[in-house]
């Protein structure tokens, strides 16, 4: 049962354009929404979240949205960058004091020069 | 910056070996995950330990074991390592009450199980 669903397995954008990737969810008791970045032979690193009581937030060109109605979340990256091209995934977190991070699948973004 | 190191970038044994993974933080965080990454399939939690000789069971234990004698050390074990076990295996710490309750993650072992 995927909770959290990535339904794009990769993109393709122009370089300067904007890149938006999607996310949704199916567990109406996450509170916690996170992006994370990964590269090739390294981790994942944390990029941006948004709490449940919030729609939008903001961190330089990256920008998340939150529809809580739709069970939708979307990552925003404007202007795309070819250091933007990696794997990114995003995931959900229930109440504080529950850790645990519930993972999509992914989305492999490519920005084309 | 908070530092997530684990004992081996890439890792090949043979079917039916016992297999340790380490993972160790320096920031002293509460929080230890051990994560699968698979094509197609994302990060997949194994097992997780939110304190010293305390673990609980992830999304997929089967097959796998954990030990925390120490708080900045995590160690996943594969008892009888099989070949769909062939994986990039992620190790992740965090603290409770961070903004967005982030995990930092180490580099990976890419284990291949022949």
């Amino acid at each position: 049962d995927q909770q959290v669903k990535q339904n794009s397995p990769s993109l393709s954008v122009q370089e300067g354009r904007i890149s938006i990737l999607n996310c949704d969810y199916t567990n109406s008791m996450f509170d916690y929404f996170l992006w994370y970045k990964k590269y090739p032979a390294e981790g994942p690193t944390f990029l941006i979240s948004i709490s449940s009581i919030k729609d939008k937030n903001e961190d330089g060109r990256f920008t998340v949205f939150l529809n809580k109605s739709a069970k939708h979340l979307s990552l925003h990256i404007v202007p795309s960058q070819p250091g933007d091209s990696a794997v990114y995934f995003c995931a959900a977190s229930g109440n504080f004091g529950n850790e645990k991070l519930t993972f999509g699948t992914g989305t492999r973004l490519t920005i084309i020069p | 910056d908070v530092k997530v190191t684990q004992s081996s970038r890439y890792l090949v044994k043979r079917t039916g070996e016992k297999v340790f993974l380490e993972c160790v933080q320096d920031m002293d965080h509460e929080n230890m995950f051990w994560y699968r990454q698979d094509p197609g399939l994302g990060l997949r939690l194994i097992y997780f330990s939110y304190d010293v000789k305390m673990k609980e069971k992830g999304d997929i234990p089967e097959g796998y074991s954990v030990s925390r004698e120490k708080k900045e050390r995590f160690s996943l074990i594969l008892e009888s390592a099989s070949t769909n076990q062939t994986s990039m295996y992620l190790c992740a710490s965090s603290i409770p009450g961070q903004a967005g309750w982030e995990q930092y993650f180490g580099p990976g072992t890419r284990l291949t199980v022949t």
